[in-house]
C-alpha cells in the first residue's frame, strides 16, 4: 500500500455481520503482509500476517486473503463486535526492510 | 506478544523547545526500530529506520537535524524533536523488530507544541 494521505474510507457493518476490509499494495516484490488494528489514540496492534507463498491464513475470527496476481489483500472479520471498531491498516514489507502502510479503513460497528 | 513501551504518551511543550520520546523493547532485543508520524485520519508515515549502533536512515523529506534519532542499545531508541514548532504537533509512533518481519508498536506519543 501507498500512503497517499487521504481521509480514511469508512466501512459500517451491523454487529454480528461479517466485515471485509480491502487493501491494494503496489510492490510485487513484497513478500510479507500484516494487518494492524489501531484504536483511537493508540499505536497499531498486530492482527494477522501472511507470507507471499500463501493465499489464505486464518486466525481467531479473522482471515486474511492474498491475491498476488492483482496485488490485493483482504481482512475478513467474522461476527463483528463493537470492540472491532477501529482503523485497520495493511502493511507490506519492501525488500525485507521497511513497512509500507496502506491508507487505512475505519470500521464502524453499528448496534 | 512482544511489548514495546513508548514514553511519554502525551507531551505539551512550548515552541522552540526540544522534546525527547523514548521507545523501549521490553522483552526482546530490537535489531531495528522504526519511527512513524501520523496526522489525524491519515496512515502512518515512516520517518526513519534505525539499526542498533549505526546512524538512522531518514525518509525523503524528513529533516535529520530536526528529528534526532539515537539507537544506542538493542532495547532503546529515542527520537528528539528539536526546536519544536506547532506544525510538529502530531502523533509519533515507534516500532521494533527482531530479525523477523513482524514489528511491534509502541503506544504512541501525542505531541502538542504551543
Amino acid at each position: 500500500g501507498e500512503n497517499v494521505g487521504l481521509h480514511l474510507p469508512t466501512l459500517s457493518v451491523q454487529e454480528g455481520d461479517n466485515s471485509i476490509i480491502n487493501c491494494a499494495y503496489s510492490n510485487s516484490a513484497s513478500d510479507y503482509f500484516i494487518w494492524y488494528k489501531q484504536e483511537s489514540g493508540k499505536g497499531p496492534q498486530f492482527i494477522i500476517d501472511i507470507r507471499s507463498n500463501m493465499d489464505k491464513r486464518q486466525g481467531q475470527r479473522v482471515t486474511v486473503l492474498l491475491n498476488k496476481t492483482v496485488k490485493h489483500l483482504s481482512l475478513q472479520i467474522a461476527a463483528t463486535q463493537p470492540g472491532d471498531s477501529a482503523v485497520y491498516f495493511c502493511a507490506d514489507i519492501l525488500y525485507g526492510q521497511n513497512f509500507v502502510f496502506g491508507p487505512g479503513t475505519r470500521l464502524s460497528v453499528l448496534p | 506478544g512482544a511489548v514495546v513501551s513508548q514514553h511519554p504518551s502525551r507531551v505539551i511543550c512550548k515552541s522552540g523547545t526540544s522534546v525527547k520520546i523514548e521507545c523501549r523493547s521490553l522483552d526482546f532485543q530490537a535489531t531495528t526500530m522504526f519511527w512513524y508520524r501520523q496526522f489525524p485520519k491519515q496512515s502512518l508515515m515512516l520517518m526513519a529506520t534505525s539499526n542498533e549502533g549505526s546512524k538512522a536512515t531518514y525518509e525523503q523529506g524528513v529533516e535529520k537535524d530536526k528529528f534526532l534519532i539515537n539507537h544506542a542499545s538493542l532495547t532503546l531508541s529515542t527520537l528528539t524533536v528539536t526546536s519544536a514548532h506547532p506544525e510538529d504537533s502530531s502523533f509519533y509512533i515507534c516500532s521494533a523488530r527482531f530479525q523477523g518481519a513482524e514489528a511491534f508498536f509502541g503506544q504512541g506519543t501525542r505531541l502538542t507544541v504551543v
